[in-house]
C-alpha cells in the first residue's frame, strides 16, 4: 500500500493522559500535513512540514500540541494532558509540491475520544 | 476558522439523477479543491480548479469556478449509490500551502 498511513486508528485516552499518533506519508511526498476534524465539521488545519521543516502552525495547536518530522520522513503529532475537547479525527495528509500547490492525500485518520 | 460554506448541507437524491453542490469562500485563492469523505473515513481527493480556470471535468464530475462572486459548485452526473459521502470544498490561498475547508454537504443516494 503506498498511501498515506496513520496510526493508531482509534485512541482512547483518559482525561490528563498524553497520546502521540504518527503519521507516515507518501514516500516521495515533501510536505506533510495535520488537520483536525470534529463530528458535522470540515477539517481545520493544524500545521504543515516541507521535509523537516515546520513551516506554519494554527493558532488551534496550543502549548499541549507539538508535532515532528525527523528526517523530513514520518511524522508525530503529541497531546500532553489531554482534554475532552480535544476529543476528535486527527488527519494526516501529504502533497509533492514541486511547483504551486498541489492535491493533497488524506490518510484514514486516527480517532482520539478523551474520556 | 472555516473559509467556505457548501450548500446545502444535506441532499438526498434518487440514483440516476444529477447532483448540484455549491461553495461560497471569502478571501481570494490560489485554487479550490472538492474532497469526499466516506463515513467516519479519510478524505479523497476528487478534483482541483485552479483560480484562473473556470470548468473542469473528470469522469461524472463537472466543477466551475466564479471568482468574482467566490463561488464554486460541484456537479455529479449519473448519480450512484456509491456517490453517497460528505462532499467538501477546499480553498488554498496564493503563497499558502494549508487547505481551509467549508463545511461539507452530506449527499444521500437513494437506491
Amino acid at each position: 500500500d503506498t498511501g498515506v498511513s496513520q496510526n493508531p486508528r482509534h485512541k482512547i485516552t483518559k482525561r490528563g493522559q498524553n497520546v502521540t499518533f504518527r503519521c507516515d506519508p507518501i514516500s516521495e511526498h515533501n510536505r506533510l500535513y495535520w488537520y483536525r476534524q470534529t463530528l458535522g465539521q470540515g477539517p481545520e488545519f493544524l500545521t504543515y512540514f516541507q521535509n523537516e521543516a515546520q513551516l506554519e502552525k494554527s493558532r488551534l495547536l496550543s502549548d499541549r500540541f507539538s508535532a515532528e518530522r525527523p528526517k523530513g520522513s514520518f511524522s508525530t503529532l503529541e497531546i500532553q494532558r489531554t482534554e475532552q475537547g480535544d476529543s476528535a479525527m486527527y488527519l494526516c495528509a501529504s502533497s509533492l509540491a514541486a511547483r504551486g500547490t498541489a492535491e493533497q492525500y488524506f490518510g484514514p485518520g486516527t480517532r482520539l475520544t478523551v474520556t | 476558522s472555516q473559509q467556505g460554506e457548501e450548500d446545502p448541507q444535506a441532499l438526498s437524491i434518487q440514483e440516476g439523477e444529477n447532483a448540484t453542490m455549491n461553495c461560497s469562500y471569502k478571501t481570494s485563492i490560489n485554487n479550490l479543491q472538492w474532497y469526499r469523505q466516506n463515513s467516519g473515513r479519510g478524505l479523497v481527493h476528487l478534483i482541483l480548479i485552479r483560480s484562473n480556470e473556470r470548468e473542469k471535468h473528470s469522469g461524472r464530475l463537472r466543477v466551475t469556478l466564479d471568482t468574482s462572486k467566490k463561488s464554486s459548485s460541484l456537479l455529479i452526473t449519473a448519480s450512484r449509490a456509491a456517490d453517497t459521502a460528505s462532499y467538501f470544498c477546499a480553498t488554498a490561498r496564493f503563497g499558502n500551502e494549508k487547505l481551509t475547508f467549508g463545511t461539507g454537504t452530506r449527499l444521500t443516494i437513494i437506491p
